[in-house]
Order: C-alpha cells, then structure tokens, then sequence
C-alpha cells in the first residue's frame, strides 16, 4: 500500500484481556518496528523484525508481550492479560534496508480499563 | 549506547519569528540523525536526517536542522514560524549497533501563538 497501515485506530479493553494490534507495511518494505508511546512521553522502542525473524526484541517489556510477522508483510503485536500501564499509542514503522529512517503508521492508540 | 537529548519540553515563539528546537547527542562513531514531526492522533513523520555531507540539513515544511560535531548537537529551525507548525517534535539518533533502530528523544512541543 502507500503507507504503513495499523489496525485497529482505537482498542478499549478490560484489564486481563488479551489484545492483537496489527501492523501492514509498505509492500518491499524488509525492516519493521514497534514502538510504544506513553501518554506525554517519548518513544519506547519494542521490537525489530528483519523480513519474518525477530532479531531485537530488547524493548519488550515482559512475556505478556510478543509479536509475530509472516510473508515479510504483516506483522502482529499481541499483549496478553493486559494492565492498565499498557495503555499507550503503539507504533509501527517500516523501512527498506538501504534507506536512513523509516515511515510510521498512525498507531493503534490502547486504553485498558 | 547512543541516546538524544532534547532539553525543552516546550518552545513558545510567535507566529513569523524565527524558531529553534535543540537536540543533542551522544553516539559512538559517526552519528546518523534525524528529525520527526507528531499533528495530534497522527503518527510521526519524517522531516530530515543528517547522514554525511553538508552540516545544514534542509527538510519538510522550510525545517533545517544544523550538525554540530564540536558541540554534539543537532538543532532544528526554521526561519519563520507558523501557527501551523506547532505540534511534538522528536529528534533521533540511529543505534549502531541496533539494525537501524531508531532512539527517540523525549519530543519537545512547539507551540506557535498567532
């Protein structure tokens, strides 16, 4: 597509659900990231996938998270058992290999309530 | 690690004035920088990067941004503000050793009054 596209925009859920925040990159795009950004905060770095493998997932910030992309394209965040201090705006961004940056979605902003 | 620092959490300047939004650095060997813009309920987007070259970057929407290696900085500006142009700025520098990670700095908002 023209963009990276995040589904959904907006995700309420009750405390201790399981969520799937979905991430579809701009197509030939080998790099992609997930970044979370707190209320008034900066960007928190989660994880890095190159094509489908996973080779940084230093910013995970427990086992309740994890992530997953398949074809090089799509890629999934999953939080299980969700917290209220997982509330936030989660990013996704992408980029080919040869390019300095990369492009951002809208984000999925998640409350947890 | 690298990191950024951006010292102001927010920048007031009036509509046609001159802007500054600092952004400094700390990085092992050549720094790869860059500037992004966040508009309320959008995501970020890109503005500029220093990678090499000439230390005046010039980017989106009039931004330029000049590399400071002596002092480590990284400052955007622009000429002329607009009340357009108030919105969450974020500088970032590229982890080295981090398969093009980006690190974001805390943003700065710039609020231009008209």
């Amino acid at each position: 597509g023209a963009g990276v596209s995040q589904s959904p925009s907006n995700k309420v859920t009750e405390k201790g659900k399981d969520v799937e925040l979905r991430c579809d990159p701009i197509s030939g795009h080998t790099a992609l990231y997930w970044y979370r950004q707190r209320l008034g905060q900066g960007l928190e770095f989660l994880i890095y996938f190159q094509g489908n493998s996973a080779p940084d997932k230093s910013g995970l910030p427990s086992d309740r998270f994890s992530a997953e992309r398949t074809g090089e394209s799509v890629s999934t965040l999953t939080i299980q058992r969700t917290q209220q201090e997982d509330s936030a705006v989660y990013l996704c961004a992408s980029s080919p290999l040869t390019v300095h940056g990369y492009t951002f979605g809208s984000g999925t902003r998640l409350t947890v309530v | 690690a690298q990191s950024v620092a951006q010292p102001e959490d927010q920048v007031n300047v009036a509509e046609g004035n001159p802007l500054t939004v600092k952004c400094t650095y700390s990085v092992s060997g050549n720094p790869y920088l860059f500037w992004y813009v966040q508009y309320p309920n959008r995501g970020l987007q890109f503005l500029l990067k220093y990678i090499t070259g000439d230390n005046l970057v010039k980017g989106s929407y009039g931004f330029e941004a000049e590399f400071n290696k002596s002092q480590t900085s990284f400052h955007l500006k622009k000429p002329s503000a607009l009340v357009s142009d108030s919105a969450l700025y974020f500088c970032a520098v590229r982890d080295v050793a981090g398969f093009q990670k980006l690190v974001f700095g805390t943003g700065t908002r710039l609020l231009v009054s008209p």
